[in-house]
């Protein structure tokens, strides 16, 4: 299957501080990328879907402000954490896909864990 | 109409025996029904998909159920083994283009040895 290679794997960051979290389609161009927010023995909410060249799409309830997502190629989407504090400590994970009409399946990251201390 | 339902929360399944995990949707628009399985501190995999022109599907020892008239379907992992102590997540979404996918919200599987 399809690779997306997401980087960090772990990050800590103090509080106030800004992290970026970058998602990329290793082989094969994504339409479409997806960034979703998993809380511990929870399920993945969607917080926004990004096209490339086109703002993001933010899920009703999640700041934009806070959460900034650039998609500037078809290979690479980036998150950035804002002026982070404990509460955005979580488990985030992308996914890409390939889209166009095709199969809609989405490949996912192996997700970026977020501490704020 | 969104949501995706899945039960049970947790399940424990002694080695060899047969894991069943349940989902239900209500948006008849969806018409690809993924399983995704996620170990700790890692991303979900795509286990098995189905889409709802066909009652079954079947992949070495997953298969999938599907029941469209109910608008349910379900996860059969057969001769289960420790390996597979996994997180497990039913979805929901649109085949046709790269639509959002709703998650349901997950089974923690446990089998024991």
């Amino acid at each position: 299957g399809a690779v997306v290679s997401q980087h960090p794997s772990r990050v800590i960051c103090k509080s106030g501080t800004s992290v970026k979290i970058e998602c990329r389609s290793l082989d094969f161009q994504a339409t479409t990328m997806f960034w979703y927010r998993q809380f511990p023995k929870q399920s993945l909410m969607l917080m926004a879907t990004s096209n490339e060249g086109s703002k993001a799409t933010y899920e009703q309830g999640v700041e934009k402000d806070k959460f900034l997502i650039n998609h500037a190629s078809l290979t690479l989407s980036t998150l950035t954490v804002t002026s982070a504090h404990p509460e955005d400590s979580s488990f985030y994970i992308c996914s890409a896909s390939p889209g166009q009409g095709s199969i809609t399946e989405a490949f996912f990251g192996q997700g970026t864990r977020l501490t704020v201390v | 109409q969104q949501q995706v339902k899945q039960s049970p929360q947790s399940l424990i399944v002694q080695k060899g025996g047969i894991s069943i995990i349940n989902c239900a949707y209500e948006n008849t628009a969806f018409d690809y029904f993924p399983w995704y399985q996620q170990f700790p501190g890692k991303g979900p995999a795509l286990l098995i998909a189905i889409r709802p022109d066909v009652s079954e599907k079947k992949e070495g020892r997953f298969t999938i159920s599907f029941n469209k008239s109910a608008k349910q379907f379900s996860l059969h992992i057969m001769d289960s083994q420790p390996g597979d102590s996994a997180t497990y997540f039913c979805a929901a979404t649109r085949y046709s283009s790269a639509s959002k996918i709703i998650f349901g919200s997950g089974t923690r599987l446990s089998i024991r040895p």
